[in-house]
């Protein structure tokens, strides 16, 4: 069955870095985009990068653009987020998600999230 | 403030029909992209609900049903029952911004 595991959250303090990781699992990893999406503490769903199928493109909301780094190693069935300059407004949930399609953005599997906390 | 927009809460009692409003613009349900429904139970990840405007997931009851017209979408659910009690978002691509965008979720209550 398929299954996506989040891992990597943490408390950071503000302009750190961390790396979230999505490990992937019962289905052919390298033929899905990929995406990220992250939920404050009681707000509501934000879309924060896609990456293609091979890793060629990524896309990011205006948000974390220059910040964040979206990566995938299809080699490992892993999903990687880079965030550097972590800011207070970064705090949630992080989920990654698996696009149903070949990019239709309809996210038909989600991790179980991992939670970043930016504080100081 | 949210690209789609969603009323913040609706409810109903159980056996009855409620419906979920989306509204996009141009840049996004007006310009063909479609519409996408999650459920969110209350401490768990969402689940994708309707895809495609009208397509439920194996698995989905067919008490949720999905449409869409111009800039909006709805989400409809007949028959309702205590488990539907969730937060509902619905989601679609903005080709100004380059990817994708969430409604700023409805909490449905059944009464």
């Amino acid at each position: 069955q398929v299954q996506l595991v989040d891992s990597g959250g943490g408390v950071v303090q503000p302009g750190r870095s961390l790396r979230l990781s999505c490990a992937a699992s019962g289905f052919s990893f390298s033929s899905h985009a990929m995406h990220w999406v992250r939920q404050a503490p009681g707000k509501g769903l934000e879309w924060v990068a896609a990456i293609s199928y091979d890793g060629s493109n990524k896309y990011y909301a205006d948000s974390v653009k220059g910040r964040f780094t979206v990566s995938r190693d299809n080699s490992k069935n892993t999903l990687y987020l880079q965030m550097n300059s972590l800011r207070g407004e970064d705090t949630a949930m992080y989920y990654c998600a698996r696009d149903r399609s070949t990019g239709d953005y309809a996210f038909d599997y989600w991790g179980q999230g991992t939670l970043v906390t930016v504080s100081s | 403030q949210s690209v789609l927009t969603q009323p913040p809460s609706v409810s109903g009692a159980p056996g009855q029909r409620v419906t979920i409003s989306c509204t996009g613009s141009i840049s996004n349900i007006g310009a063909s992209y479609d519409v996408h429904w999650y459920q969110q139970l209350p401490g768990t990840a969402p689940k994708l609900l309707i895809y495609g405007n009208n397509n439920r997931p194996s698995g989905v009851p067919d008490r949720f049903s999905g449409s869409k017209s111009g800039t909006s979408a709805s989400l409809a659910i007949t028959g309702l029952q205590a488990e539907d009690e969730a937060d509902y978002y619905c989601q679609s691509y903005d080709m100004s911004l380059s990817g994708g965008v969430f409604g700023g979720g409805t909490k449905l209550t059944v009464l």
